[in-house]
């Protein structure tokens, strides 16, 4: 049984649509983190998020935390090819749980 | 900028063979780990450490030994390997790691491939 369960697993868009994946669980999380992995490659942070219904922005990207800090959710707006990805979240409980993944793939 | 560095990048092993992983950080973190990344599961903790010293389980430690003499290497053994123990594997460190310090970022190696046959 994962920790944290990523919504949907797999999905693909094209260019300029906008997108939203969710990070969902029923334990509580000092704080989560968002990364992307590209092929070949260790996942690579894209940010943290420490405050229950707190919002950051990282140019198109989106991130919230839940007010209850149980759950997270990334936003894309108008979505590039360079956005593909997997995109996984990371709770900070008594040890790191990383989600499912959610696998991008946007098509030009 | 080494980072974090893993090897080897790729292995085939057969069924009851063992093997080490091998992990290097050259940031002085105190906070490393390894985790294995089956599809559709994310990444999955097998052991960490939160310093030279101290190592301690994660969810999946079974089949999986671990050291922490040093601050900059973080070995993984299997002792015994399994076709269960197909995966990736990557290391991560960070400055902290653990309830309510969390919030530095992990930095990962580019993974060891790895496939028991």
């Amino acid at each position: 049984t994962q920790l944290l369960e990523q919504s949907p697993q797999f999905l693909s868009i094209q260019e300029g649509e906008n997108l939203t994946v969710y990070c969902n669980s029923s334990s509580v999380f000092s704080s989560l983190q968002w990364y992307r992995q590209e092929p070949g490659e260790g996942p690579v942070l894209l940010v943290t998020v420490v405050t229950g219904g707190e919002v950051k922005k990282l140019k198109r990207l989106t991130f919230q935390f839940g007010d209850a800090r149980k759950d997270s959710s990334l936003h894309i707006t108008a979505a590039q090819p360079g956005d593909t990805g997997l995109y996984l979240c990371a709770g900070d409980g008594n040890q790191f749980y990383f989600g499912t993944g959610t696998s991008l793939t946007v098509i030009p | 900028n080494a980072g974090v560095t893993q090897t080897p990048k790729f292995q085939v092993l057969k069924t009851g063979q063992s093997m080490t992983l091998q992990c290097a950080q050259d940031m002085n973190h105190e906070y490393m780990s390894w985790y294995r990344q089956d599809p559709g599961m994310g990444l999955r903790l097998i052991h960490y450490s939160v310093g030279a010293g101290i190592t301690d389980q994660g969810e999946v430690p079974n089949g999986y030994n671990v050291s922490r003499s040093t601050t900059e290497d973080f070995p993984l053994r299997l002792l015994s390997a399994a076709p269960s123990q197909t995966s990736v594997y990557f290391c991560a460190s960070s400055i902290a790691g653990g309830y309510g310090v969390g919030n530095q970022p992990q930095h990962f190696g580019d993974g060891t491939r790895l496939s028991i046959l």
